[in-house]
């Protein structure tokens, strides 16, 4: 399974764009790239998802490479309430009923 | 909608005492999930179903039984609780649409044991 790498921290100011970097360089063509959330120890929440192309919903745009090694979850003005542990994840096969391989994730800081 | 839900919230064992922790979706989801998450780790997969009367094992399973014998609950049992096992638990759920498998998440069970 594609294991990810991401930054350990970042700080963002509040209204400005937060771009979360996660590299994948061992991706495979059908394994899609997932980010997820999780604020203060609460259960995690979905944010988006994506396999080759970029995608965008109400919460954030995901930005793939064209090689797929690599990826960036922008939150597009980031409040104080996204401050959050942002997990890059590359989503297991079948044979683990497509379980989410969590690794440590980027822990964000968003500050007034 | 409930969503996922999670009892109980908190639980304090003493070594070798057994207990379950119980997950219920509303969401008619086929798929569902235990994980374990230790203090700055992230979350590790337990044992998962595919549906129900099935179930499989994670990358952490031993000291862990499942069993889903309604397609809405998955029970987590410790039958030997162990100071190695504290831990916050959180169940998830998903549907099994092969477009999406978004993972739906409990509250967590925070579990400590003496």
């Amino acid at each position: 399974d594609a294991k990810t790498t991401q930054p350990t921290s970042m700080d963002c100011a509040e209204g400005r764009a937060a771009n979360l970097p996660c590299n994948h360089s061992t991706i495979s063509g059908n394994e899609y790239v997932y980010w997820y959330r999780q604020i203060h120890s609460q259960g995690p929440q979905y944010i988006i998802h994506g396999l080759k192309n970029n995608e965008t919903n109400e919460m954030a745009s995901l930005i793939i490479t064209e090689d797929r090694k690599s990826s960036t979850l922008i939150l597009p003005h980031a409040t104080l309430r996204d401050t959050a542990v942002y997990y890059c994840i590359v989503r297991v096969g079948p044979h683990s009923g497509y379980a989410l391989n969590f690794g440590k994730g980027t822990s964000l800081l968003v500050t007034p | 909608n409930a969503g996922v839900t999670q009892t109980p919230k908190f639980r304090v064992l003493k070594t070798g005492q057994s207990m379950t922790l119980l997950c219920a979706q509303d969401m008619n989801h086929e798929y569902m999930y235990w994980y374990r998450q230790d203090p700055g780790m992230g979350l590790r997969l337990i044992h998962y179903s595919v549906g129900e009367g099935t179930t499989a094992k994670g990358e952490v399973p031993d000291g862990y039984n499942v069993s889903r014998l309604k397609k809405q609950n998955f029970l987590l049992g410790l039958e030997s609780a162990a100071p190695s096992q504290t831990s916050v638990y959180f169940c998830a759920s998903s549907p099994s649409d092969s477009s999406s498998y978004e993972q739906y998440f409990g509250p967590g069970t925070r579990l400590t044991v003496t």
